[in-house]
């Protein structure tokens, strides 16, 4: 069973950075996996950050940047603000037609 | 404007069955494909169920694989989750999520619904 991992939380500075990270179980991360990344508020659905590693979303401010870092998918929150704090989910294709989530990262900003 | 609005959710015992539906607008609806992402309480998002644009491929994750069928009428704009034989694990908020492109491959989600509350318990 393939398991995506991610940090389960981080803790930014207002106007920090921070970069969280997505993993697999069992082998590296690439571009071929078409890494993408949510951001969800408490009883909220999603809203979509980064599609295919690097490509932002309509709307979403260039402080969110995507990216392979080593063996890695990852997620790059530049000058973090207060809002940005929530829960953010990758997603990587499998192939055959199947996506899975990783377990998510808690963001704190303070 | 790009909307997708889920009905269907409800409380059903455990063994029985319920269909989910998702409405969308604002774009054409058959270019896409079309995913349901479920989240249980407290816990993270799981993606469930894709469909191409053209309803011609479904893919399952392995938990509902056999239980829950996804199906889609172009014509209606409509997206479906037919669940059968659920189970309390299955209790969740589901979210219906359109794909960026048509064949739900190689792919991600853009837009996303609010979610219907699905409870399985007797």
């Amino acid at each position: 069973q393939t398991v995506v991992t991610q940090e389960p939380s981080f803790s930014v500075s207002p106007g920090g950075t921070v970069t969280l990270t997505c993993g697999l179980s069992s082998g590296s991360v690439s571009t071929s996996y078409y890494p993408s990344w949510y951001q969800q508020t408490p009883g909220q659905a999603p809203r979509t950050l980064i599609y295919s590693t690097n490509t932002r979303s309509s709307g979403v401010p260039d402080r969110f940047s995507g990216s392979i870092l080593g063996n890695k998918a990852a997620l790059t929150i530049t000058g973090a603000q207060a809002d940005d704090e929530s829960d953010y989910y990758c997603v990587l294709y499998m192939g055959s037609g199947i996506y899975v989530f990783g377990t998510g990262t808690k963001v704190t900003v303070l | 404007e790009v909307q997708l609005l889920e009905s269907g959710g409800g409380l059903v015992q455990p063994g029985g069955s319920l269909r989910l539906s998702c409405a969308a607008s604002g774009f054409t609806f058959s270019s896409y494909a079309m995913s349901w992402v479920r989240q249980a309480p407290g816990k993270g998002l799981e993606w469930v169920s894709a469909i191409s644009g053209s309803g011609g491929s479904t893919y399952y994750a392995d938990s509902v694989k056999g239980r829950f069928t996804i199906s889609r009428d172009n014509s209606k704009n409509t997206l479906y989750l037919q669940m059968n034989s659920l189970r309390a694990e299955d209790t969740a908020v589901y979210y219906c999520a359109k794909h960026i492109i048509a064949a739900a491959a190689n792919d991600a989600f853009d837009i996303w619904g609010q979610g219907t509350m699905v409870t399985v318990s007797s």
